[in-house]
């Protein structure tokens, strides 16, 4: 079966500490993997995917297949970064999506 | 352009009622979704259109629900003899099916409908 795992509800850092938002997989065959963003009263909406291998805001992550995980990374957290983030695969790219629970990600000042 | 849109944002419904909730995706996409997320918790996939064909429906969580798109176009997602249990934001998501750089296949998301079950 398919299922992604978040094991963090909140993260919470200071401005400028570097961030990771861990997220491991499940998946019997290659699938796609994707971080979606939802900000303060925003839709949800695409950060990246892993086929892409783009930096989106300052953000990467990188697809371990040995250990089923694709972490969102960011050398240094700004405020604006606050939001709710979820880890998300689909078998390929344009079918349905299985999320994780999220993780909400608040930047102090 | 416009994005997806979805109707009504806010829905109360006592327990047993039918509802309906309203999906326009972007114009000329071809793929529709819907997804439920309940309190908490990640959007989980419901069912899948291609055009008017309904493809995928193995989210549904019962009889009670049921989603069309008859033109292609603009969806409906019916749920009758509403529960408790309904009470989420249903996501509605369209994607093209052009293959081309940067936003082929994204499923771009709906506001949400919240749906509350008295």
């Amino acid at each position: 079966a398919q299922r992604v795992t978040q094991p963090e509800k909140l993260l919470s850092v200071f401005k400028g500490a570097p961030v990771e938002l861990k997220c491991n997989y499940s998946y019997s065959g290659s699938p796609e993997l994707f971080w979606y963003v939802q900000y303060s009263r925003q839709r949800l909406q695409l950060l990246l995917r892993h086929i892409s291998r783009e930096s989106i805001k300052g953000f990467t992550a990188d697809l371990n297949k040995g250990e089923t995980s694709f972490h969102l990374k960011k050398p240094f957290a700004q405020e604006e970064d606050s939001a709710m983030y979820y880890c998300a695969l689909s078998r390929e790219y344009g079918n349905k999506l299985v999320f994780g629970a999220g993780t909400i990600l608040r930047v102090k000042s | 352009g416009a994005g997806v849109s979805q109707s009504p944002r806010y829905k109360v419904a006592k327990r047993g009622q039918d509802v309906a909730l309203r999906c326009d995706p972007i114009s000329g996409h071809v793929s529709l979704f819907w997804y439920q997320q309940a309190l908490g918790q990640g959007p989980e996939f419901l069912t899948y259109f291609q055009n008017e064909a309904q493809l995928d429906k193995s989210g549904l969580p019962s009889d009670r629900f049921f989603a069309e798109r008859p033109e292609g176009s603009v969806s409906t997602l019916k749920i009758q003899r509403t529960q408790q249990e309904d009470s989420a934001v249903y996501l509605c998501a369209s994607s093209s099916l052009l293959i081309s750089r940067g936003s082929s296949y994204e499923q771009y998301f709906g506001p949400g409908t919240r749906l509350t079950v008295t």
